[in-house]
């Protein structure tokens, strides 16, 4: 079993639907949580990043963390086809980790006009 | 002003030669890293280095060597190529480690053939 698990998708949406991205882990190490955005032959960008249990907004993206369910989300609101990317969400653990990120397989998303 | 820049962006080798990578960041982070990315969008550290000290050194091959002369440059070295190591391989730099995300390069597409 993967530490990481993510929908690979793909995921079709109208322009201006309501997105959920999520991903499961395992490994209750896991204390800083990220999610990506990596266009096609790009490398990823850091859209969010949460520490503690609970939800934090950003403009049209809201990520949720329940520590105690191993579960992470990400909603976009208002999707636009300038969100049309591979979402990846990424964790780290504590203790000797030291920035090592364990990354979800990726959720290839298509926003559609 | 790119803040993490790989060069080159595009290899193409045959089996059996050795080759490099090269990355520098000037976002001033102490904290640098190499991740491989499979054909499956699949991201995984190999290795990270904190002011030019190791501190990750994930289960690759020997075949690999990186190199940090200063803590704004962090080099892979290939040796022996093989067909399994084509990929596209990410630096990437934080802060610290743990703080913050990561600010990634735009990747080096390697085909062994």
């Amino acid at each position: 079993q993967k530490e990481v698990e993510q929908d690979p998708g793909p995921l079709s949406v109208p322009e201006g639907a309501i997105v959920s991205l999520n991903c499961t882990y395992s490994n209750s190490a896991f204390q800083y949580f990220m999610w990506y955005r990596q266009y096609s032959r790009k490398g990823p960008e850091l859209l969010m990043y949460t520490y503690s249990s609970g939800n934090k907004e950003d403009g049209r993206f809201t990520a949720q963390v329940d520590k105690s369910s191993k579960y992470i989300s990400l909603f976009i609101r208002d999707s636009q086809p300038s969100d049309s990317a591979t979402y990846l969400c990424a964790m780290d653990g504590g203790g000797t980790s030291y920035g090592k990120l364990t990354f979800g397989q990726g959720t290839i998303l298509t926003v559609h006009p | 002003d790119t803040a993490v820049s790989q060069t080159p962006k595009y290899l193409v080798t045959q089996m059996g030669n050795d080759k490099s990578i090269k990355c520098e960041q000037n976002l001033g982070h102490d904290t640098m890293y190499w991740y491989k990315q499979d054909s499956k969008k699949f991201l995984k550290i190999m290795f990270s280095y904190n002011n030019k000290e190791l501190i990750i050194n994930e289960t690759v091959p020997n075949r690999f060597s990186p190199k940090s002369p200063d803590k704004a440059h962090l080099n892979l070295h290939i040796n022996s190529l093989e067909l399994g190591d084509s990929a596209v391989y990410f630096c990437a730099s934080s802060p610290r480690a743990r703080v913050g995300g990561y600010t990634f390069g735009s990747g080096t597409r390697l085909t062994v053939v």
